[in-house]
C-alpha cells in the first residue's frame, strides 16, 4: 500500500524556518517524481515545489522561490522542503504528493503537516 | 501564466442528478488535465488524470472529458458521498510547475 507520511510542521515566528519531511513507502520511491502542494486556511491548493525521481532537477513557485528548498534522500525514501522566511501568508497545510507515472497528475497525498506562522 | 477558471464556484443538486464543473484554461493547454475531489479535513483524492482516464477505484459515475481550453467533470448520478470540493490541475511545462483552479464546492441536497 502507498503511504506518504508527512511531519516537521508547527508554530513558528514571521522570519523563522522548519524542514518538513515527507516520508514514503510503499512503492519504488526513486522513480516518482514529488512534489509539494499547500492550503491555507480555508483556499484552495497550491502548487509550491516539485522534485525529479533522482532530485537532479527541482522547481519552485514565484511565491516561494529563494526562500524555500526540495531535496529528496532516495535511500532513505523521503522527500524535503526546508522552508525559510517564513510570511503569515506561507500558513497552511503542507502535503506531499506523488506523480502518477506517465500522467501530470498526482495520485497519492499525504495527510499533510500543518505550519503556523504568528508572533 | 496560464489560470485555471472553475465554475460555477458553487453548485446544489440532489441525489441522482447530474453534476457538470467546468474548467477553463486561459490559453491552450495540452490534455493533461487532472480532477480531484477533497472532503472535509481529508487530503485530495484523485479522480481523473489525462483529461478523461479514471484513476484506480473511481467509480464510472465519474468521466472527465475536454480539449483545448475547456474541460469537463462530470457526476452522471449524484451520491450524497459525493458533497465536497473539486479542483481541476494543469501541469506547465516551462517552466515546470502544476497549477489548480480555484474549486467548485458540491453541495448534495
Amino acid at each position: 500500500e502507498v503511504q506518504l507520511l508527512e511531519s516537521g510542521g508547527g508554530l513558528v515566528q514571521p522570519g523563522g524556518s522548519l524542514r518538513l519531511s515527507c516520508a514514503a513507502s510503499g512503492f519504488s520511491f526513486g522513480s516518482y517524481f514529488m512534489f509539494w502542494v499547500r492550503q491555507a486556511p480555508g483556499k484552495g491548493l497550491e502548487y509550491v515545489s516539485g522534485i525529479s525521481s533522482n532530485g537532479g532537477t527541482t522547481y519552485y513557485a514565484n511565491s516561494v522561490k529563494g526562500r524555500f528548498a526540495i531535496s529528496r534522500d532516495n535511500s532513505r525514501n523521503t522527500v524535503f522542503l526546508q522552508v525559510g522566511s517564513l510570511r503569515t501568508d506561507d500558513m497552511g497545510v503542507y502535503y506531499c504528493a506523488r506523480q502518477k507515472a506517465g500522467s501530470y497528475s498526482l495520485d497519492y497525498w499525504g495527510h499533510g503537516t500543518l505550519v503556523t506562522v504568528s508572533s | 501564466e496560464i489560470v485555471l477558471t472553475q465554475s460555477p464556484a458553487t453548485l446544489s443538486l440532489s441525489p441522482g442528478e447530474r453534476a457538470t464543473l467546468s474548467c477553463r484554461a486561459s490559453q491552450s493547454i495540452s490534455n493533461f488535465v487532472a480532477w480531484y475531489q477533497q472532503k472535509p479535513g481529508q487530503a485530495p483524492r484523485l479522480l481523473i488524470y489525462d483529461t478523461s482516464d479514471r484513476a484506480t477505484g473511481i467509480p464510472a459515475r465519474f468521466s472527465g472529458s475536454g480539449s483545448g481550453t475547456d474541460f469537463t467533470l462530470t457526476i452522471s448520478s449524484l451520491e450524497p458521498e459525493d458533497s465536497a470540493v473539486y479542483y481541476c490541475q494543469q501541469r506547465i511545462n516551462r517552466p515546470l510547475s502544476i497549477s489548480f483552479g480555484q474549486g467548485t464546492r458540491l453541495e448534495i441536497k
